[in-house]
């Protein structure tokens, strides 16, 4: 079965730091079918990243993504205060399923 | 842009059925597929399954195939998740979310209902 390993499962930054989290998938990913969410406490989760690295509507450029095959990364530069939050990859195209999550916290 | 409200909390016993729903506005209910995703309490998101108003064409993970079933209404605009007979392990926040091709990104999300099974 394929799988999606986040790393790291949290990481501790301050305001202005740049965040680089990453996705590694178990088997080559076609078309490059990767996408990344925010999730806040007590809210849904938001869509940031499509396609590796298109940006979806009204997401600020700071938040960037990169990455083809099973390497993905999710770089957040100029951490906001509003940026603390937990950031889930998820993968489609064939079949879909997300990681287990990276919970970015303030240091 | 869609929006999607879903129904309230719901708090059931073991054995008892349940139908959560997932209301749309804002685009045609027949151009998008939905998702649901599966959020247990302090865990990540779980890809459930998905539909397509326009003909019903669902698709579900093998991990919740045979354990929910997933419809929707096009006359009112709603999707629906079903469970025949709760389990304690069902509980959980039920996210619904639109999609534009049967197994892609989701790009908008419900707020999500808080489901408790317990006796």
């Amino acid at each position: 079965d394929s799988v999606l390993t986040q790393s790291p499962g949290t990481l501790s930054l301050s305001p202005g730091d740049r965040a680089t989290l990453s996705c590694r998938a178990s088997q080559s990913l076609r078309n490059r079918y990767l996408a990344w969410y925010q999730q806040k406490p007590g809210q849904a989760p938001r869509l940031l990243i499509y396609a590796a690295s298109s940006r979806a509507t009204g997401i600020p450029d700071r938040f960037s993504g990169s990455g083809s095959g099973t390497d993905f990364t999710l770089t957040i530069e100029r951490l906001e205060p509003e940026d603390f939050a937990v950031y889930y990859c998820q993968q489609y195209g064939t079949s879909s399923f997300f990681g287990q999550g990276t919970k970015l916290e303030i240091k | 842009e869609v929006q999607l409200v879903q129904s309230a909390a719901e708090v059931k016993k073991p054995g008892e059925s349940l139908k959560i729903s997932c209301k749309a506005s804002g685009d045609s209910f027949t151009s998008f597929w939905i998702g649901w995703v599966r959020q247990m309490p302090g865990k990540g998101l779980e890809w459930m399954g998905i539909i397509y108003p326009g003909d019903s064409d669902t698709r579900y993970s093998p991990s919740f195939q045979g354990q929910v079933t997933m419809s929707a209404d096009k006359s009112i605009n709603t999707a629906y998740l079903q469970f025949r007979s709760l389990k304690s392990s069902d509980t959980a926040l039920y996210y619904c979310a639109t999609t534009v091709a049967a197994i892609y990104h989701f790009e908008n999300w419900g707020q999500g209902t808080r489901v408790t099974v317990s006796s």
